[in-house]
């Protein structure tokens, strides 16, 4: 099974909502990623989940909150998002955090009004 | 900042001639990798090469990586519809290994 898994695909919410996308993979992989992708733009990294532990945040705001419940499982939470936070969403995994190529779920597509 | 570098952004191309994207890193990579999203879709990985001078090939598509280790080639044949899409390169970068992806080369075929 190489498949990456996640919702939802598409949501919509204001800029005074809390929501949540879901990752989930069992590849065995013990990295996970969260990348942002706007239109025409390669994907951009924004945080790295190695062995559970949170080891890479790309300066990313802090009404992104990243959480790993386990190897498998991996959230990205939102609060108090801007318009220009509408993006897809796309999570990722690799057997180690170490340049292993990545395993990318379908994303979510993120609208913010 | 982006580190790796690629080229050409677009890439408008006839129904059966070849065509090539070019990806460039300022510093030695350990690997290069290389992904295509199709319109609508999510990056799906294709290819990792590691030695200097390594050559790949999966059926129309050759993939190269420079004796330095510091460039790579993507080269398609006899183009198809199905190879619509975008091409991302993708190195590891720095201390942590973090993967750069270039600006990705975008492929449209006329019929």
């Amino acid at each position: 099974d190489t498949e990456v898994t996640q919702t939802p695909k598409h949501l919509v919410m204001g800029m005074t909502n809390k929501k949540s996308l879901k990752c989930e993979q069992h590849m065995g992989h013990r990295a996970m990623y969260w990348y942002k992708q706007k239109a025409k733009k390669p994907p951009e990294l924004m945080f790295v989940y190695s062995y559970e532990k949170l080891s890479i945040n790309e300066s990313v705001p802090s009404r992104f909150s990243p959480e790993c419940p386990n190897s498998s499982l991996l959230n990205l939470h939102l609060h108090a998002l801007q318009p220009e936070d509408s993006a897809l969403y796309l999570c990722a995994s690799s057997l180690r955090d170490r340049a292993y190529e990545q395993y990318f779920g379908p994303g979510t597509r993120l609208t913010v009004t | 900042g982006q580190q790796v570098m690629q080229i050409p952004q677009y890439q408008h191309v006839q129904e059966g001639e070849d065509f090539t994207t070019y990806c460039n890193s300022s510093t030695t990579l350990s690997n290069i990798q290389w992904y295509k999203q199709r319109p609508g879709g999510h990056p799906v990985f294709l290819i990792q090469l590691v030695k200097s001078g390594e050559v790949k090939k999966q059926k129309r598509l050759t993939f190269q990586f420079g004796e330095a280790k510091k460039n790579s080639s993507l080269h398609i044949t006899a183009t198809q519809t199905t190879d619509v899409g975008t091409y991302f390169c993708a190195g590891p970068i720095g201390n942590d290994y973090k993967l750069s992806f270039g600006a990705g080369t975008t492929v449209t075929v006329r019929a």
